[in-house]
């Protein structure tokens, strides 16, 4: 199993301009979930869904953050605009079940200069 | 509030060396405490998930306990190898949430030198 996907690994862009992250889960697991980690604050969860439904994006910081998940084996995370405070490493994770080990993407680096 | 510390927040120790990294949490009820490795520019790896009712739980050369009077984990890494240079994350589960109620410590930085 190729484990959660990410894409880009890196990202570089310019204050203003909109990110789009992309995430492939683990094939088979029903848990989709979006982190930031950043030194400051450490990880953070942002959003979940289940069964490609959002259950809780209340850790979602703004209203310039979107998720999606359009069907099982992919997911995205907007931001639009993007601001240099959203600069951190942003991680896709999967499960199969409530309670069960969490499967960490490698995550994407975004730097908003 | 809800939180949970970990401590040290950095440990430097010798290859071969054993060290135990302390958890200690004030959220209650929960439902289950996790311990994760993190490495440089990686995603976090489960090492163990532990239950309010189980005592210890071991992965390997990673042993991790639980006291849930005490509300207290600790991350016992015997043997070190260079390999466990890494960040190490206690994260608690309350009982009534979701995930999205799950509380991150802020890691603690282990560096093993040969």
């Amino acid at each position: 199993d190729a484990g959660v996907i990410q894409s880009p690994r890196h990202e570089v862009t310019e204050m203003g301009q909109e990110v789009t992250l992309r995430c492939k889960p683990i094939s088979g697991h029903d848990y989709l979930f979006w982190y930031r980690q950043t030194m400051m604050r450490g990880l953070e969860l942002l959003i979940y869904f289940n069964n490609n439904v959002p259950i809780d994006d209340s850790g979602m910081p703004e209203d310039r953050f979107s998720a999606k998940m359009p069907n099982a084996s992919f997911s995205t995370l907007k931001i639009q605009p993007s601001e240099p405070r959203d600069s951190a490493v942003y991680f896709c994770a999967s499960t199969g079940e409530r309670g069960d080990t969490q499967y960490f993407g490698p995550g994407t680096r975004l730097t908003v200069l | 509030k809800n939180q949970v510390e970990q401590s040290p927040q950095s440990l430097i120790i010798l290859e071969g060396k054993n060290c135990t990294l302390q958890c200690n949490y004030t959220v209650s009820p929960f439902s289950n405490l996790r311990w994760y490795k993190q490495d440089t520019g990686r995603g976090p790896v489960s090492l163990t998930i532990m239950t309010f009712s189980e005592n210890t739980k071991s992965n390997g050369r990673y042993t991790a306990t639980l006291d849930a009077d005490t509300k207290q984990s600790s991350l016992h890494i015997t043997a070190s190898q260079l390999s466990d240079s890494a960040s190490y994350i206690c994260v608690v589960s309350p009982f009534s949430g979701g995930y999205n109620k799950l509380i991150f410590g802020a890691g603690t930085r282990l560096a093993v030198h040969p």
